[in-house]
C-alpha cells in the first residue's frame, strides 16, 4: 500500500512559521488532505484538495503540493496550534485511504 | 453543524467481536453527497482508516481487515455501525466514526471532514 512519511516532531517558536513535510511516491498526483489533533481530541480538517481551507480555519494555515512532497505551512505560530498533524491520500487511486504517520509541532 | 457520537462496549474480550455504533445528528446520512467512514488509532500511534459505507449499504474495506470488518447502515435511525470479529490486543485503539465528502473527481479525492469524539475499545481478558 501506499506510504506517507512525515518527521515525526517539529519545534517552532511563536510567531514563527512551520512547514510540515508529507513525503510520498509522486505525491504530487494524489490529492493531500491534512488534519490537526490537539491530546484528547478528535482530528480536524485543515487543508484540503492540497491547499483549500475549511471554512473556520485560519488563513495562516496553507498547503502545497509538489513533486515527492506536499507540505503544511502554519504562518505566525501560535501556542494553540501546538498538535499532532496528520496527512491523507487515498491508496493507489482507489477509495481506500491511507494517512501519514503524523507530526508532533511544539511550540517553544 | 453535523454531529457524530460513537457508542458501544469498551472492554472486549480476546477472540470476541467488537461492536460500535455512531449516530449521525440531521438527514446528511441520507445524502448522496457522502460516505460514512470508520476510522481507529492506537494510543500514541498514527491513524487507520477501516471502512466505509454508502446509504445504499454498498462497502469498501481496508484490505488489511477486509477478512474481520463489516459496516452496516441503518438510515431510519439515523446510524451506522461496526463490526470487527476475532480481536486481539492489537485491535485495542480509540474508534472514530467519520463523515467522508465524495469529491466530484472521484473517490481518489475524497476527505473527512466531521469526525465524532472518539470512543477506546480496549481489548482484553
Amino acid at each position: 500500500s501506499y506510504v506517507l512519511t512525515q518527521p515525526p516532531s517539529l519545534s517552532v517558536a511563536p510567531g514563527k512559521t512551520a512547514r510540515i513535510t508529507c513525503g510520498g511516491n509522486n505525491i504530487e498526483t494524489k490529492s493531500v488532505h491534512w488534519y490537526q489533533q490537539k491530546p484528547g481530541q478528535a482530528p480536524v480538517l485543515v487543508i484540503y484538495y492540497d491547499y483549500d481551507r475549511p471554512s473556520g480555519i485560519p488563513e495562516r494555515f496553507s498547503g502545497s503540493n509538489s513533486g515527492n512532497t506536499a507540505t503544511l505551512t502554519i504562518g505566525r505560530v501560535e501556542a494553540g496550534d501546538e498538535a499532532d498533524y496528520f496527512c491523507q491520500v487515498s491508496d493507489s487511486g482507489s477509495d481506500h485511504y491511507v494517512f501519514g504517520t503524523g507530526t508532533k509541532v511544539t511550540v517553544l | 453543524q453535523v454531529q457524530l457520537q460513537e457508542s458501544g462496549p469498551g472492554l472486549v474480550k480476546p477472540s470476541q467481536t467488537l461492536s460500535l455504533t455512531c449516530t449521525v445528528s440531521g438527514d446528511s446520512i441520507n445524502s448522496d453527497d457522502y460516505y460514512w467512514s470508520w476510522i481507529r488509532q492506537p494510543a500514541g500511534k498514527g491513524l487507520e482508516w477501516i471502512g466505509h459505507i454508502y446509504n445504499s449499504g454498498s462497502t469498501n474495506y481496508n484490505p488489511s481487515l477486509k477478512s474481520r470488518v463489516t459496516i452496516s447502515i441503518d438510515r431510519s435511525k439515523k446510524q451506522f455501525s461496526l463490526k470487527l470479529t476475532s480481536v486481539t490486543a492489537a485491535d485495542t485503539a480509540v474508534f472514530y466514526c467519520a463523515r467522508e465528502v465524495i469529491a466530484v473527481a472521484g473517490p481518489a479525492f475524497d476527505y473527512f471532514d466531521y469526525w465524532g469524539q472518539g470512543t477506546l475499545v480496549t481489548v482484553s481478558s
